[in-house]
């Protein structure tokens, strides 16, 4: 079966630059997703990522494909507040990809 | 445009007592998702519809919950009845599934559920 892994929590400094690492284990995914999650809200999409493309940069945004080693990373940079949130990255299965299957989520914290 | 509405945002209810989760989704948007996610966890799929048709509800836990779309716009989420463990945000997806652009879906704001 399908299973998206995360580390918990992520601490960083308003300015500097923050990775977020997720894990996956379902190889037929082709499309990985990064959504965001404030206090109170639905989930906002931020990217996402086509299985044959292994970098996508949107603004402050980078997205990083391994698929061989199935690891899928969120870099932001220039971390600001208000980039405090829980960050889920979530699989989509076959090729229409109408399942996605979500990590844990990551929680970040940005301290000023 | 709008975005997904959901109704109500919050509720508190006793167990054993019926529950009910309103989903609007966003315009022209044919494909519909119910979440369940709790605590600490990401969103789990309860059921997809394609219009009107449910077209998965493995995860759906049918003893207690049922789910409607019968024009194939809005949806209802039932629990009958509650149990504590159902204390969860209920959150409802759309998506228009547009070729090539892979399954975008835009998440409404949540039901948050307690159940005592």
């Amino acid at each position: 079966g399908e299973d998206v892994e995360q580390s918990l929590f992520l601490s960083v400094r308003e300015g500097d630059s923050s990775v977020i690492n997720c894990t996956y284990t379902d190889s037929s995914s082709t499309y990985l997703y990064w959504y965001k999650q404030e206090p109170g809200a639905g989930l906002q999409l931020l990217t996402y990522i086509f299985s044959n493309m292994d970098m996508k940069q949107d603004q402050r945004l980078t997205v990083l494909l391994n698929k061989k080693d199935k690891h899928l990373s969120l870099r932001i940079a220039d971390t600001q507040t208000g980039d405090s949130a829980i960050y889920f990255c979530a699989e989509a299965e076959g090729a229409a990809g109408n399942k996605l299957t979500f990590g844990g989520g990551t929680r970040v914290l940005v301290k000023p | 445009e709008a975005g997904v509405v959901q109704s109500p945002r919050y509720k508190i209810i006793e167990k054993k007592q019926p529950v009910a989760f309103w989903c609007n989704p966003i315009s022209g948007h044919n494909t519909l998702y119910w979440y369940r996610q709790n605590l600490g966890q990401g969103p789990e799929l309860l059921i997809r519809y394609e219009n009107e048709e449910a077209v998965d509800d493995s995860q759906l836990p049918k003893d207690r919950f049922s789910a409607e779309r019968l024009k194939g716009v809005d949806s209802t989420l039932k629990i009958q009845p509650a149990e504590l463990g159902d204390s969860a945000v209920y959150l409802c997806a759309s998506s228009s599934n547009p070729t090539g652009s892979g399954e975008t879906q835009y998440f409404g704001p949540g039901t948050r559920l307690l159940v005592l």
